[in-house]
């Protein structure tokens, strides 16, 4: 069975320190990984998928597979990055579905 | 575009009662997932419905169940409800053709 593991519960870093969220999985098959994020008081929503290759609200997350890590990174954190992340694999067995781990809180001060 | 609504917002219950909570899908959207999110966890999947069938389930007893109705909105009831059902449920719509999903603001349960 896959597993999402996020060795952090919490990272706590100053504005414009970089940011490295870390996310390590196990699939031996080739999973679709994401990123969620849920701000406070508001639903979890959709950061970044491994396949867009996009960079959104300045975060970065690169898919390696022989290391089986998909770490969400931001050059310059800012206050409003403050939140919960949550990263989520994804696997194709007929039905898709999400497996997430436990999230890591990001508190950025000022 | 309508985003995923859930009702109700919270409920308290007692053990051993019963529970629905309910589903609106995303304008769009076809498949249904629900999702248990207990406190400092990540949400753990339970079951997914496509075309009102259950088409996927996580390792969850056959006391939670569901349904889909054709407008692509769902059910979540719960039977014979623990202590440890206490937590926030979450719907996510989708498309049959991605796996990326849009969760719904959650219900919170209580069960005392």
């Amino acid at each position: 069975a896959q597993r999402v593991t996020q060795p952090e519960k919490l990272l706590s870093v100053f504005k414009g320190a970089p940011v490295e969220l870390k996310c390590n999985y196990s699939y031996s098959g080739s999973p679709e990984l994401f990123w969620y994020v849920q701000y406070s008081r508001q639903r979890l929503q959709l950061l970044l998928r491994h396949i867009s290759r996009e960079s959104i609200k300045g975060f970065t997350a690169d898919l390696n597979k022989g290391e089986t890590s998909f770490h969400l990174k931001k050059p310059f954190a800012q206050e409003e990055d403050s939140a919960m992340y949550y990263c989520a694999l994804s696997v194709n067995s007929g039905y898709s579905t999400l497996t997430f781990g436990k999230g890591t809180m990001l508190l950025v001060s000022p | 575009e309508t985003g995923v609504t859930q009702s109700p917002t919270h409920l308290i219950k007692t053990r051993g009662q019963q529970v629905t909570l309910r589903c609106s899908s995303q304008s769009g959207h076809n498949t249904v997932s629900w999702y248990q999110q207990a406190l400092g966890q990540g949400p753990q999947f339970i079951f997914q419905y496509y075309r009102e069938e259950e088409n996927g389930r996580g390792n969850f007893p056959p006391r939670f169940s569901g349904l889909q109705f054709p407008n692509y909105s769902s059910e979540l009831n719960v039977n014979a409800l623990e202590l440890d059902d206490s937590a926030l449920y979450l719907c996510a719509s989708s498309t049959q053709w991605t796996n990326e999903q849009y969760f719904g603001p959650g219900t919170r349960l209580t069960v005392t």
